[in-house]
């Protein structure tokens, strides 16, 4: 995998469902993982960085995995809740780099 | 501030028209980046900032794209004769030392007509 990729594109759910979506990146040369929580018209929000393979990191009822072997990591939202409507955006960073690769990101959609 | 922050929110300008886009990092924050966002894709890099110092804009789509930050704080992107397919979402991000965390601004979204 050269770039970013994040599927699905966008996904409904039915407010209390459970969802999950999937982030692949390079994993030559990895440092780190971004997820952020992009709202309209607002400042993406930062949810959680990783670097470690196996991390698993968790914010209420988000949470995320990460496997840097194979180059992919899961979020999760548990009991999906309308106010957890947003874009859902990874970025990879590798080493040496400062640089933020971006995914095109997941747009989650819960309905009340 | 407690944010980054940009503006203007919104910018609509003719083509072939200059433009001036502003980020004010958080207070104290070393590192400035610049991303550029079209319709239906990821944010893209474009600039990335020391201190005052340029350090990479390998990202620049073209020489009509210019960013500064004189004094190490608050950060210009200019764009020169606008094309439309410079439309898109410009968010700026800062950065302090030591730590993965970036903070982005809420961005502004140029339109070019």
């Amino acid at each position: 995998i050269l770039n970013v990729e994040q599927s699905p594109q966008s996904l409904h759910v039915q407010e209390g469902d459970s969802t999950n979506f999937t982030c692949s990146f390079p994993s030559s040369n990895f440092y780190a993982l971004h997820w952020y929580r992009w709202e309209t018209a607002k400042s993406p929000e930062a949810l959680f960085v990783m670097t470690l393979n196996g991390d698993e990191k968790k914010k209420g009822r988000i949470s995320a995995t990460l496997n840097t072997k194979e180059g992919y990591s899961y979020l999760y939202i548990k009991g999906s809740q309308p106010e957890d409507s947003a874009t859902y955006l990874c970025a990879s960073r590798g080493a040496g780099s400062y640089q933020l690769t971006f995914g095109k990101g997941t747009k989650l959609s819960v309905i009340p | 501030g407690a944010g980054v922050s940009q503006s203007p929110r919104y910018k609509v300008a003719k083509r072939g028209q200059d433009v001036a886009l502003r980020c004010d990092p958080i207070s104290g924050h070393v590192s400035l980046f610049w991303y550029q966002q079209a319709l239906g894709q990821g944010p893209e890099f474009l600039t990335y900032f020391q201190n005052e110092a340029q350090l990479d804009k390998s990202g620049l789509p073209s020489d009509r794209f210019f960013a500064e930050r004189p004094e190490g704080s608050v950060s210009t992107l200019k764009i020169q004769r606008t094309q439309q397919e410079d439309s898109a979402v410009y968010l700026c991000a800062s950065s302090g030392t030591g730590g993965n965390g970036y903070t982005f601004g809420s961005g502004t979204r140029l339109t070019v007509v």
